[in-house]
């Protein structure tokens, strides 16, 4: 089966860097997903990594080691706005049937 | 184009009542998701289906019925609510053919089961 673990929590402050780690277990990979959930809101598609590396988007950057079986996502300049749950998610082993399995997510608290 | 429509938003059931969630997709995918989400649990799928006309049990299928209606809806049934079904569901839908992880969400239904 697949497991991820995430931190529970991480308060940063206005302007900072932020690093939110994602460490997996699966019998298959395919690649590490971020998600964006805001209190009350539906979550919403950040990065995907394949490969190892880092992917940068704007602020965000996302970065995976299959060697390690470990991830992260890096948000700077961070801005109050970014203050949301993050997920990592990774696909289930069986490959074309491309289901998501979420990670119990991080709880950023950015304060002024 | 409003994306994954999900209905109702809201809903209190008492313990033994049935009722269906519905969700609909204009984005022409050929995946949907029931996902529900509790506190501190993080998302956990229900069921999904790859496709029209299949439907496949996810982590936590207990309790639930789905129907691939069509391409564009699949929905979520409850036969006997319990306490225990109280939580955030949320449908997601994804793109046909290719290996790709980004799902797209519903807003999400509330529900409560007293």
């Amino acid at each position: 089966g697949q497991s991820l673990e995430q931190p529970s929590e991480v308060t940063a402050v206005e302007g900072a860097i932020v690093q939110m780690n994602c460490t997996y277990q699966t019998s298959g990979f395919y690649g590490l997903s971020w998600y964006q959930q805001h209190d009350g809101g539906a979550p919403t598609f950040l990065s995907y990594n394949a490969l190892d590396g880092l992917e940068e988007t704007g602020r965000f950057s996302s970065f995976l080691s299959r060697s390690d079986s470990y991830g992260y996502l890096l948000l700077q300049e961070l801005q109050m706005k970014d203050s949301a749950s993050y997920f990592c998610a990774v696909r289930d082993q069986g490959g074309a049937t491309n289901k998501l399995i979420f990670g119990t997510g991080t709880l950023l608290a950015v304060q002024p | 184009n409003a994306g994954v429509t999900q209905t109702p938003k809201f809903q209190v059931l008492k313990t033994g009542q049935s009722m269906t969630l519905q969700c609909a997709q204009d984005m022409n995918h050929n995946s949907m998701y029931w996902y529900r989400q509790d506190p501190g649990m993080g998302l956990r799928l229900i069921y999904y289906s790859a496709s029209e006309g299949t439907t496949d049990k996810g982590e936590v299928p207990n309790g639930y019925n789905v129907s691939r209606l069509n391409k564009r809806e699949f929905s979520l049934r409850l036969e006997s609510a319990a306490p225990s079904q109280t939580s955030v569901y949320f449908c997601a839908s994804n793109r046909p053919g290719r290996i790709n992880e980004k799902l797209f969400f519903g807003s999400g239904t509330q529900l409560s089961v007293l």
